[in-house]
């Protein structure tokens, strides 16, 4: 099945300092997803793009969507030790019926306090 | 709201033997709920997508005599681990879609880590 890909697959950052990381597609999408991880449990829906818009914002959390370019961005600003986990992009895939995501590789943050 | 438990969170078991996951959405009815499968450090791998009242959807390349899915009530579905061996082990999540509002969105519970001995 075709994936996303995401990048960088891991990040160090210091707390304080934003932190961006990016996603690519193969396929025309519904709209495009981030979750993230804590290590050993589920996922959390963090925020959702449509096709249609190409930018989103929730809190610290900025979103860029460019379908031309089958690409994604997830900034978080100010980051926060709490912000340590996963991040994971998944994409809602025009082809796909009843609500199947396709998830990236996913990219490891790690924020230094 | 949309909460999803899973049960239990962590299993220990010998090989040969089978083992059931329990999936529930607490608070909302989930007509479809998925399971995944993700190895250490790597991303989710969807295994099959499970509907209320009907057969489970399974993906390519997995074995639905081996992992059996049920999902008999609009909040319980479960994934039966048949004849499990070492190479069975894994973390397990299951995800629900949500309610209306948030149709497009899936919950997640929180996993369950599988060794099988």
């Amino acid at each position: 099945s075709q994936q996303g890909e995401e990048d960088p697959q891991a990040l160090s950052i210091q707390e304080g300092e934003n932190a961006t990381m990016n996603c690519s597609y193969k396929t025309s999408i519904n709209n495009l997803q981030w979750y993230r991880q804590n290590s050993g449990r589920g996922l959390v829906h963090l925020i959702l793009i449509r096709s249609n818009e190409r930018e989103k914002h929730s809190g610290r959390l900025r979103v860029t969507l460019d379908t031309s370019k089958k690409s994604s961005s997830l900034l978080i600003t100010a980051s926060r030790a709490a912000d340590t986990a996963s991040y994971f992009c998944a994409t809602d895939a025009i082809y796909n019926q009843g609500g199947k995501l396709i998830f990236g590789q996913g990219t490891e943050l790690s924020v230094k306090p | 709201g949309a909460v999803v438990s899973q049960h239990p969170s962590r299993v220990i078991c010998k090989s040969g033997t089978s083992v059931k996951i329990e999936c529930r959405s607490l608070d909302f009815q989930a007509t479809t709920m998925f399971w995944y499968r993700q190895f250490p450090k790597k991303s989710l791998m969807l295994m099959a997508t499970s509907n209320e009242g009907s057969k489970a959807t399974y993906e390519q390349g997995v074995e639905k005599d081996k992992f059996l899915i049920n999902h008999a009530s609009l909040t319980l579905s479960t994934l039966t681990v048949t004849s499990a061996h070492p190479e069975d082990s894994s973390f397990y999540i299951c995800s629900a879609l949500g309610p209306l509002l948030a149709k497009n969105i899936q919950y997640f519970g929180a996993g369950t880590r599988l060794s099988v001995l």
